[in-house]
């Protein structure tokens, strides 16, 4: 079985100031990790995987995630919160099923 | 195309009637998935399809619910008379293979049930 957390259904920042949005996860199997991002009536958007490579995670927009097995975590951060990350973010997890497991989502409020 | 596509991007329908919603998965991509979306639900599992195939129709909430792919490609979610609770956003992935693999998504469809 696997599951995911997201341990915030919102977190407020101000533009400039740094972002951690949580997620823990539990898994049977070795995971595959991944974080999504979806701006308002947006679809969703892959920002960074993690797939039992490189346990740091570059992605896409200056995001990065660790993945942490001891803590079974895999935070995402950013060292500099944009106006335009203003967006929900979903942690997800895959341990070979076919299909992944989304956490309920963590708004990102930016303010000026 | 260079995504998921989907139509239509949003439907209105009273409770009781029939409705389609429709993906066209990137080219090539063997793997095609429906979630959906709904306030106080986040986002759940419904199928998944491996070419034509769906071994798993657990996911699907209720038998009024149903899923078809033809062809490796084209996929459409129906839901019969439908519910006020039905209304949710639709969403479809595809993926190259099942697994692994990073799943892309179409934008939506958003359905509301009058």
């Amino acid at each position: 079985a696997q599951s995911v957390t997201q341990l915030d259904s919102h977190v407020s920042v101000s533009e400039g100031t740094p972002v951690l949005l949580r997620c823990n996860y539990s898994s049977s199997y070795s995971p595959s990790l991944f974080w999504y991002v979806q701006h308002p009536n947006k679809g969703l958007q892959l920002l960074l995987k993690y797939t039992s490579a490189a346990t740091l995670v570059k992605g896409i927009n200056g995001f990065e995630a660790e993945f942490k097995k001891s803590e079974t975590s895999f935070h995402l951060t950013k060292p500099s919160a944009h106006m335009s990350d203003a967006a929900e973010y979903f942690c997800v997890v895959n341990s070979g099923y076919s299909t992944l497991t989304f956490g309920k989502g963590t708004m990102l409020l930016v303010s000026p | 195309g260079a995504g998921v596509s989907q139509s239509p991007s949003n439907k209105v329908t009273e409770k009781g009637k029939d409705v389609e919603l429709r993906c066209d998965p990137i080219s090539g991509h063997t793997a095609l998935y429906w979630y959906r979306q709904s306030l106080g639900q986040g986002l759940e599992f419904l199928i998944y399809f491996q070419g034509n195939s769906a071994p798993d129709k657990s996911g699907l909430p209720s038998d009024r619910f149903s899923a078809e792919r033809t062809g490796g490609s084209v996929s459409t979610l129906t839901i019969q008379r439908t519910q006020q609770e039905d209304s949710a956003v639709y969403l479809c992935a595809s993926s190259l293979v099942l697994g692994n693999n990073e799943q892309f998504f179409g934008p939506g469809t958003r359905l509301t049930v009058l």
